[in-house]
């Protein structure tokens, strides 16, 4: 099946550095969706994104809509240790009445102490 | 308080032993899916659901099967349990409105098939 660029696979990064990573897709998408994952649990949406050049913030977090609603970047502020997990971006393609969610392979983020 | 429950969150089982995982969501939610994660491929559609009684296959169905009676449980079904099976399997939930589509995850089922 389709799946989403979604880059970079990992990032080490030292506490209180920005963080950015990004998805792009051949396909149009009518939603953009990022997910974080902590060990053992389930994906927690964080962001959702439905309009072209939508700009959304949530907390240290601020996500974006690709104007060709191909790509969708993500960005987090000042990283603290609990920013560790997978980042997932998914994107949400509307076929007739029917619609499927595309998903990237995810980012790892890890922060050294 | 809003959520979806899958169960049993943790299963080992041998080769051909047929199993249920169930998931259930309290949302009222029309349309649920499945997914199984593995590493380094991200999360991957199984089987999902858009009403009662309305099933279709996501991308990677074989040996799986689902069925949906009623809104709220999508169980998954593994007839005859394969190694290649093992995995993490989440069930999801989604509440749809008007232009807008937002995916709640269960905790999670990890199956190892020996």
């Amino acid at each position: 099946g389709q799946q989403l660029n979604q880059s970079p696979q990992s990032m080490f990064i030292q506490e209180g550095e920005d963080v950015s990573m990004n998805c792009t897709s051949s396909s149009i998408f009518n939603t953009w969706l990022w997910y974080k994952q902590d060990p053992g649990e389930g994906p927690v949406l964080l962001i959702a994104l439905y309009k072209a050049g939508e700009l959304t913030s949530n907390g240290r977090l601020t996500a974006q809509f690709g104007i060709t609603r191909k790509d969708s970047f993500l960005n987090i502020s000042a990283s603290i240790p609990s920013d560790v997990g997978i980042y997932f971006c998914a994107g949400l393609a509307h076929m007739d009445s029917n619609y499927q969610l595309i998903w990237g392979a995810g980012t790892k983020l890890i922060i050294k102490p | 308080e809003a959520q979806v429950t899958q169960n049993p969150r943790y299963l080992i089982t041998v080769t051909g032993k047929k199993l249920t995982v169930t998931c259930s969501q309290n949302m009222n939610h029309e349309y649920m899916s499945w997914y199984r994660q593995d590493p380094g491929l991200g999360l991957r559609q199984i089987y999902y659901s858009m009403n009662v009684e309305v099933t279709d296959k996501g991308d990677v169905p074989e040996g799986y099967k689902v069925s949906r009676k009623e809104k709220r449980n999508f169980p998954l079904i593994l007839e005859s349990p394969s190694p290649n099976q093992t995995s993490l399997y989440f069930c999801a939930s989604t509440h749809r409105t008007s232009g807008t589509d937002t995916q709640y995850f269960g905790p999670g089922t990890r199956l190892t098939v020996l």
